[in-house]
């Protein structure tokens, strides 16, 4: 079965460093997400991705986070300065449609920790 | 805002029996619901959803009923297995958001053999 790739699968960083997490989502499928989870805590929409531009974020998303289809096969989310409370585990998931019945497919994560 | 809410965190079973995972939500426009499994060290995959057409979905062991009025639906695994013991996860979705999902907490599900 087709599966999404996220790497690295575990990733340390410095408070105030960048980090770019990076997908590959499922071939043929044209929308892309990320969401989080921060430990202990339920799984949180980032972002939507669809024909090369953020369709809906969250508040979560502000301007230190940005997403990227560089090459038409990866997906990354980078953060540019990094926070404490940026650590958590981040998901990328990827669909083949928008519609409202399409089940998301997700990567297995990027365990964050921001020190 | 916790508009999905799983107020279980951890759940245990035997083997064989029944496992009831619940799920609350606050908002109306919910329209679309699946639930997630996820094992450690993997990402949430897909169990079995339901939209709010619908009051009871049956995919094998897995059985999810909603109850609208309630803002209420529920996993069914009959009967539950060793393989079973996974975090469990409700998603919530509006046709307004698109694929926008709202996750609950999840819920620990541990099946004793």
């Amino acid at each position: 079965e087709p599966e999404v790739t996220q790497t690295p699968s575990h990733q340390v960083t410095q408070m105030g460093q960048e980090v770019i997490l990076r997908c590959v989502p499922i071939s043929n499928h044209l929308y892309f997400y990320w969401y989080r989870q921060i430990l202990g805590q339920k799984v949180e929409f980032l972002v939507s991705f669809y024909n090369n531009e953020i369709s809906e974020k969250s508040e979560i998303f502000d301007d230190q986070f940005s997403v990227e289809r560089p090459d038409g096969s990866n997906f990354t989310l980078k953060i540019r300065s990094t926070k404490l409370e940026d650590s958590a585990m981040y998901f990328c998931a990827s669909g083949s449609t928008r519609q409202i019945n399409e089940k998301l497919f997700f990567g297995s994560g990027t365990q964050l920790s921001v020190l | 805002d916790q508009q999905v809410k799983q107020n279980s965190p951890s759940l245990s079973v035997q083997e064989g029996r029944i496992s009831i995972l619940n799920c609350d939500y606050t908002n109306s426009m919910f329209d679309y619901f699946l639930w997630y499994k996820k094992y450690p060290a993997e990402g949430p995959t897909f169990l079995i959803s339901i939209s709010s057409i619908k009051d009871k979905n049956e995919d094998g062991r897995f059985t999810v009923f909603l109850n609208k009025s309630a803002k209420h639906l529920s996993l069914h695994i009959v009967p539950s297995q060793p393989g079973d013991s996974a975090v469990y996860f409700c998603a919530a979705s509006a046709t307004n958001t698109g694929n926008q999902f709202y996750f609950g907490t999840g819920t620990s599900l541990t099946v004793i053999p």
